[in-house]
């Protein structure tokens, strides 16, 4: 079974300018998710789609980031303007369900952002 | 909301075992997540807890007392290759929210 694919695995910016990440979630997986983990912390959910509806985007900076699933499958996550505090690996997950039971999310090998 | 505290770093020998501690407080409660995460890496799937007591998987042990909001992870035979981030991570009635992990050094 693959797994979460992920792209680009690491990408420098400047401030102020624009970046997108892709994400493909397991075959199957109707929930997926966006983590921020900013260095020396937890994964920080941004946004978490129920197939192609947004589930919860209450931590997700709404005047900066943006992300789509269009079909219910693949996913992008934008970030415009970038700031230099969005400096960061940006997980996505994806997981068979989303409420109750072990459905264990499924983590990707992330997006290392870096912004001067 | 949700708080989760678990001890910033821990040191232990390979071969011993070792206890990392994980304290909660949540508003919802529907299990508690152990993920292992390498440095450089994504985080993997360790344990999972909804009622109290232990859940044991090889050299990893999982506790949980929803009481106390407090919950354990116990790594038996330590090899180097355990030396990790280890997160604690809460799910409430959709969200999984991960505490700040706990570094784990192995040394010889």
């Amino acid at each position: 079974e693959a797994g979460v694919a992920q792209s680009p695995r690491y990408k420098i910016i400047e401030k102020r300018q624009s970046v997108a990440f892709w994400c493909n979630p397991i075959s199957g997986h109707a929930t997926l998710y966006w983590y921020q983990q900013i260095l020396g912390q937890g994964p920080k959910l941004l946004i978490q789609f129920q197939n192609n509806g947004v589930v919860d985007d209450s931590q997700l900076p709404k005047d900066r980031f943006s992300a789509e699933r269009l079909k219910g499958v693949d996913s992008t996550l934008k970030i415009q303007p970038a700031k230099l505090e969005d400096s960061a690996v940006y997980l996505c997950a994806s997981s068979s369900q989303t409420s109750g039971g072990a459905y264990e999310q499924y983590f990707g090998p992330g997006t290392r952002l870096t912004v001067t | 909301g949700q708080n989760i505290d678990q001890p910033t770093e821990m040191t232990a020998t390979e071969g011993a075992i070792v206890q990392i501690n994980c304290t909660y407080q949540t508003s919802g409660f529907n299990g508690l997540f152990w993920y292992q995460q390498h440095a450089g890496e994504a985080p993997t799937f360790l344990s999972y807890n909804v009622l109290d007591g232990l859940e044991e998987k090889g050299r990893f042990s999982s506790f949980l007392s929803r009481s106390k909001g407090y919950s354990y992870l116990l790594l038996k035979e330590l090899q180097m290759k355990d030396s990790a981030s280890y997160l604690c991570a809460v799910k409430g009635f959709q969200k999984l929210v991960f505490g700040t992990g706990t570094r784990l050094l192995v040394s010889p």
